[in-house]
């Protein structure tokens, strides 16, 4: 119950397109859901993240998606970019706990 | 500034060898963690501090002893590490407010035993 299933593992798109992450939960206690972004050899960032009293968040390029009822959640990255190339984590967490549970990741390639 | 500063960037120590990897926040941040990330996976919890006081231990070897200074201070003290224990070693903080809150990671040190 305390897992994060994150999809796809890997990801390939082009210069211009639209990347798609998805994450779903099964713990109906988690109020607070983050998205890393992690370059190789460096830590993860915080990218966006939403909570279960909005449907939808919008920062720039990236999206977050969230649908309480199917206990699922989206990352999607508009008119992606080479830089984006990464590996993005999501994560869950719930009120009062320190404790983040992550996906296990999906490394994105947006080729030129 | 949301930073995060960890020392040293890399480290390569021996197994009988003692070091200690610094973690540094000036964020006003109450709480403190330490991960371990292992290459194409995600960070893996070892320690929480909350308000200088450890709240989480996730049953880690006791050759990793944590340790919190002050409230901007976090070091991980390593001692007769294992080959396995080579990984990306990640602090991060956050403000620890009513809510689950945001966790500020910083780079990393790279950690090799061997």
């Amino acid at each position: 119950q305390q897992q994060v299933k994150q999809s796809p593992q890997s990801l390939i798109v082009q210069k211009g397109g639209i990347s798609i992450i998805n994450c779903a939960y099964e713990n109906t206690a988690f109020d607070y859901f983050p998205w890393y972004q992690q370059f190789p050899g460096k830590g993860p960032a915080l990218l966006i993240a939403i909570r279960p009293d909005v449907s939808e968040k919008k920062e720039g390029r990236f999206t977050i998606s969230f649908n309480k009822s199917a206990k699922q959640f989206s990352l999607h990255i508009m008119d992606s970019q080479p830089g984006d190339s990464a590996t993005y984590f999501c994560a869950a967490g719930s009120g009062g706990s320190e404790k983040l549970v992550f996906g296990k990741g999906t490394k994105l390639t947006v080729n030129p | 500034d949301t930073e995060v500063t960890q020392t040293p960037k890399h480290l390569v120590m021996g197994m009988t060898n003692k070091k200690s990897l610094k973690c540094e926040q000036h964020m006003g941040h109450r709480a403190m963690y330490w991960y371990k990330q292992k290459a194409k996976k995600p960070p893996e919890l070892m320690f929480v501090y909350s308000y200088e006081k450890l709240s989480i231990n996730e049953s880690v070897p006791s050759r990793f002893s944590p340790e919190c200074p002050n409230s901007s201070l976090l070091n991980l003290h390593l001692h007769a590490l294992q080959p396995e224990d080579s990984a990306l070693y990640l602090c991060a903080s956050s403000l620890k407010d009513k809510y689950t809150d945001t966790q500020y990671f910083g780079p990393g040190t790279r950690l090799t035993v061997l």
